[in-house]
């Protein structure tokens, strides 16, 4: 029963704004968005979530449509270490488990 | 860097060994838990614990495998008379509450990868 969806792959040129869709349309009221990536042999890493608003820090921007039905990860200046595999996890505020799907291949390309 | 810390970060076991996998939480964490990475597969949720307590071991098997978190000392994975197919990469997390509400998330550490041969 995967609460999300995400393309397979996408590649991104370095330098460039690179846009990671996630649909998420059964999501709750009380469930908000997270999103990891994974670098190859190494770790999960968080990156950002939200709720309802949209959310910046250093490592990205998380736009969530006023709908709540999907979202999307922006990775403002890609660059080759921005090459990984990430996670678009949708968890209530009352769950601890990360459930990780296919995720999205990410290739930033020189 | 106080990250988490798991070792080894790698491990080579025969069959019917034993494999202790250890963790060492962000200072201050009191809450661990385990994942696990098949080859070519996501990451699965194997249990939680806290201090002394295992609070959901849902996603651990049934047999081999076992999980504490001692008042003092890291976690630790252990699994009994290995079998090929428990070569996988155990990833060990760590928060300061038993839920990711708006201001937390989990830390994750690099890894064990561990080989059955």
């Amino acid at each position: 029963d995967a609460k999300t969806t995400q393309p397979p792959s996408m590649d991104c040129a370095e330098g460039r704004a690179a846009n990671l869709p996630c649909n998420h349309s059964t999501i709750s009221g009380n469930e908000y968005v997270y999103w990891y990536r994974q670098i190859h042999s190494q770790g999960p890493q968080y990156i950002i979530h939200g709720l309802k608003n949209n959310e910046t820090n250093e490592m990205a921007s998380l736009i969530i449509t006023e709908d709540r039905k999907s979202s999307t990860l922006i990775l403002p200046h890609a660059t080759l270490r921005d090459t990984a595999v990430y996670y678009c996890i949708v968890m209530s505020s009352n769950d601890y488990k990360l459930s990780f799907g296919a995720g999205t291949t990410v290739t930033v390309r020189a | 860097n106080a990250g988490v810390m798991q070792n080894p970060r790698h491990l080579v076991r025969r069959r019917g060994q034993e494999a202790r996998l250890r963790c060492s939480p962000v200072k201050g964490h009191s809450h661990v838990y385990w994942y696990r990475q098949l080859p070519e597969e996501g990451l699965k949720f194997m249990v939680y614990l806290q201090k002394e307590n295992i609070i959901d071991e849902s996603g651990m098997p049934k047999e081999r495998f076992s999980a504490e978190f001692p008042k003092e000392g890291p976690s630790i994975l252990r699994i009994q008379q290995v079998v090929r197919g428990d070569s996988a990469a155990y990833f060990c997390a760590s928060s300061r509450l038993d839920k990711h509400p708006v201001n937390t998330e989990a830390f994750f550490g690099q890894g064990t990868r561990l080989t059955v041969v």
